[in-house]
Order: structure tokens, then C-alpha cells, then sequence
């Protein structure tokens, strides 16, 4: 079976620029979570989405925004990128909300 | 307030024991996970703890004491491949499947 799937890898941007990061579940997963990981530190949740619907969100500003779609699958975008933007971004998807997370190998994003 | 520590680095022996600790305050529990972290590479899923006691999982331990906002995850027969970040979260109580995470401890294993 897949497991969770990110792209791109590895992405580079200029401060000021937007990204879109994508992440496809497990096979059968409704939901999707996204974290955040500096270099060095552990990772810090941005958002949860289950059915398509937001069901929480961490403390991160307006320039942070996500969607899931029918198929369960989740962008996440960032605005007006920060150079304290740069980290390794982390999908987790669960079959339900409250059930075990199983992290995808993530998008390390390098903003310039 | 939400605050979850853990020992920045630890250094052990090829064959040894070697045990991680970590302590939280959280407004809320529903579990506590312990992921293993290679350098560039995602967490994965070590060990659940919802209730007190120790979970045995091969050369992986896991305690927890939920009076005490404490959990150690034990390590055994230490390998080389051992060496890695190891990352303890506390599950949030709330509406989401929301994980807070520790820094994490750096451990290297050494011949």
C-alpha cells in the first residue's frame, strides 16, 4: 500500500512569493493534517482537515490557508513568503480524526 | 500553557541501554506518541501510551505516568542505525488529532 505522498520535495522562493504544497493520504484516510518543522526543533501543527472540512488550526497568521478535496487529497498555500518560512513541511493523515497519524517524507521549502 | 521537555543530544554505546525522558504540561491529554526522526527524513511511529505503564514493542519501551506529566521511551541492544532525533508528543484533547511535539532528543550511538 502508498503511503503518504508530498510534492515537490524540495522547492526554493523568494521572499514574497505564494507556494502550494500537495499531500495525498492513505487509501481510505479522511483526514489530513499539516505541520510545520524548523531545522532543529519539532514539528508545530497548522491545520487539520477531515471531510473537507477545517477542524483546527495552530498559531500561524492569515498567509497560511489550506483545502482538502473530494478525494481526500490537501493543498497547502502560503502568502507573501518570510525567509522564517523555510522548514521542512509535514503531511499526516489518520483514517478518522482521532486515530494514529502516519507522516509523508515532506517538502523541505528554501525561501531566499 | 502547553510546554512538553525533552534533552536536547545524548550519546550512547552499540549494544547499550539507553533511556529518553520527557515531561509535559498540557491543557488537555489524550495519549502520548514517541516518533523516531532520521536526519531529512519524516517522524515514524514508534510507540502509543494512553494509560500508565509500560509498553514493550521489541527493543522499544515506553512508560507513562499521567500524575506525574511524565513518559521515558527505553531503547535496548542499541544499534548504529538507533542513532536518530527522537520526538515525544502529547495528543490534544480537543475536537482535532492535534499532535504537540517536543524538540526532540538527538541521539547518537557510537561503536
Amino acid at each position: 500500500d502508498a503511503g503518504v505522498t508530498q510534492s515537490p520535495t524540495h522547492l526554493i522562493k523568494t521572499r514574497g512569493q505564494h507556494v502550494t504544497l500537495r499531500c495525498s493520504p492513505i487509501s481510505g484516510h479522511k483526514s489530513v493534517s499539516w505541520y510545520q518543522q524548523v531545522l532543529g526543533q519539532g514539528p508545530q501543527f497548522i491545520f487539520q482537515y477531515y471531510e473537507k472540512e477545517e477542524r483546527g488550526r495552530g498559531n500561524f497568521p492569515d498567509r497560511f490557508s489550506a483545502r482538502q478535496f473530494p478525494n481526500y487529497s490537501s493543498e497547502l498555500n502560503v502568502n507573501a513568503l518570510l525567509l522564517g518560512d523555510s522548514a521542512l513541511y509535514l503531511c499526516a493523515s489518520s483514517l478518522k480524526v482521532n486515530y494514529e497519524q502516519y507522516f509523508g517524507p515532506g517538502t523541505r521549502l528554501t525561501v531566499t | 500553557g502547553q510546554n512538553i521537555d525533552q534533552p536536547t543530544e545524548m550519546t550512547a554505546t552499540e549494544g547499550a541501554i539507553v533511556q529518553i525522558n520527557c515531561t509535559y504540561q498540557t491543557s488537555g491529554f489524550n495519549g502520548l506518541f514517541w516518533y523516531q526522526q532520521h536526519a531529512g527524513e519524516a517522524p515514524t511511529f514508534l510507540s502509543y501510551n494512553v494509560l500508565d505503564g509500560l509498553e514493550e514493542k521489541g527493543r522499544f519501551s515506553s512508560f507513562l505516568s499521567r500524575s506525574k506529566g511524565y513518559s521515558y521511551l527505553l531503547l535496548k541492544e542499541l544499534q548504529m542505525k538507533d542513532s536518530a532525533s527522537y520526538l515525544c508528543a502529547v495528543r490534544d484533547k480537543s475536537a482535532t488529532n492535534k499532535l504537540i511535539f517536543g524538540t526532540g532528543t538527538l541521539l547518537a550511538v557510537q561503536p
